[in-house]
């Protein structure tokens, strides 16, 4: 059974640059995307970006300039920095499987979620 | 962007009986490949990950409960849960694979009357 074991930094200061890994266990790493999205407590969804080891990434425009996405097929992991953070990158951050056609893509796994608070 | 929006925020069912939440996207989501509408239904228990239900509009993830039916065409979709357990009650979204950015609706609680 495959599963998604998240980790970074909780806590950061504006300006400073948010990191996440995603270690994937139990299940193929490359023949899927792999996906970030991101939840402001008490509030939707918002899809970050994908990636896999051999298609191209996909990006939210919105963060795009501060986003970089990378993935380490050696180790199956995927991580995640977004750079220059504000209190609104306030959030609890998922790592998830995705599949279908690229760019068609739906999430079938996720990770726990790591909580990461922006704040002075 | 595609925008989602989905009806009503939220609703209170009696056990066993149905729910049935709506999902408009702005525009059509059709994915001409397989003729298939990239919509995705996804349930949030408080405190956990989302959990996928339906994809491609209509097709149950394995291992969810026949209760749950996802349908609709052209802009307008619905989650359908018949029968509702008290494990039910949760945070439904939908999602749209078609564009990029991906999108999700607002969310829809649904709890117990």
């Amino acid at each position: 059974q495959v599963q998604l074991q998240q980790w970074g930094a909780g806590l950061l200061k504006p300006s400073e640059t948010l990191s996440l890994t995603c270690a994937v266990s139990g299940g193929s790493f490359s023949g899927y995307y792999w996906t970030w999205i991101r939840q402001v407590p008490g509030k939707g969804l918002e899809w970050i970006g994908d990636i896999s080891h051999s298609g191209p990434t996909n990006t939210n425009p919105s963060l795009k300039s501060r986003l970089v996405i990378s993935i380490d097929t050696s180790k199956s992991q995927v991580s995640l920095n977004v750079t220059s953070v504000t209190a609104a990158d306030t959030a609890i951050y998922y790592c998830a499987r995705a599949r279908g056609y690229n760019p068609h893509l739906y999430m079938d796994v996720w990770g726990k979620g790591t909580t990461v608070s922006v704040s002075s | 962007d595609i925008v989602l929006t989905q009806s009503p925020d939220s609703l209170a069912v009696s056990l066993g009986e149905r729910a049935i939440i709506n999902c408009k996207s702005s525009q059509t989501i059709l994915y001409g490949s397989n003729n298939k509408n990239c919509l995705t239904w996804y349930q949030q228990r408080p405190g956990q990950p989302p959990k996928l239900l339906i994809y491609w509009g209509s097709t149950r993830e394995s291992g969810i409960p026949d209760r749950f039916t996802g349908g609709g065409s052209g802009t307008d979709f619905t989650l359908t849960i018949d029968n509702l357990q008290a494990e039910d009650v949760a945070l439904y979204y939908c999602q749209q694979c078609y564009g990029l950015p991906r999108t999700f609706g607002q969310g829809t609680r649904v709890e117990i009357k």
